[in-house]
């Protein structure tokens, strides 16, 4: 089983519309959680961190469920520039960042 | 805002040549990260490295790879006798010690 696991898109959506990324981690000892963005060809962005009460920053809110070890990212009222590929991250803490393999959304006019 | 720069952006080097990836962390991050991502491939770990020494390697990180911090601000990987599958974009990250990692804007690396 792989360690992170994300939805494998793309997800194509208009302008406007709300879009949930979901992931999946096999690691219970996980302890730290992220989502970052992906440009093409650009380095990883944090996004934001994901807490175990939820929370939200703008447009985009994380939700984290341990017992469930599910990890989910919701952008409302998307933009165009939300486009790019979302990655799911997550590392036990000291410990190297394990990486989902990403979902790319593409928002569209 | 600090950051984490990178040089080169762009590597070309020919099969069999050694290179070196030079990456300057944030200045008062205590951990630092190699990862590389095959085009179109996920991103995947290298190695981190604590107070001077390597704390964790993954698989891929075998006797072709070695990292050094010759000083107190570089943090370089290099990689002897390049083959044709490493070619990758090669990300270095830092942490201050809190869960987030910041990532400098890569190095393209092309073995030719």
């Amino acid at each position: 089983r792989k360690e992170v696991e994300q939805d494998p898109g793309p997800f194509n959506v208009p302008e406007g519309a709300t879009v949930a990324f979901n992931c999946t981690y096999s690691n219970s000892a996980s302890q730290s959680f992220f989502w970052y963005r992906q440009d093409c060809r650009k380095e990883p962005k944090l996004l934001m961190s994901v807490y175990s009460s939820g929370n939200e920053d703008g447009r985009f809110t994380a939700q984290l469920n341990r017992a469930s070890q599910y990890i989910s990212l919701l952008i409302r009222d998307s933009k165009l520039s939300d486009s790019a590929t979302y990655l799911c991250v997550v590392t036990v803490y000291g410990q190297n960042f394990v990486f989902g393999p990403g979902t790319r959304l593409s928002v569209l006019p | 805002e600090p950051e984490v720069t990178q040089t080169p952006s762009h590597q070309v080097t020919q099969m069999g040549q050694e290179v070196i990836l030079r990456c300057v962390p944030i200045s008062n991050h205590l951990y630092f990260y190699w990862y590389r991502q095959i085009l179109g491939q996920k991103v995947e770990f290298l190695v981190s490295f604590y107070n001077n020494e390597i704390s964790e390697k993954s698989e891929i990180f075998d006797d072709q790879f070695s990292v050094e911090r010759p000083d107190g601000s570089n943090f370089t990987l290099k990689i002897r006798s390049t083959k044709l599958e490493d070619s990758a974009m090669y990300f270095c990250a830092s942490s201050e010690g809190t869960p987030e990692a910041f990532f400098g804007q890569g190095t393209r690396l092309t073995v030719v």
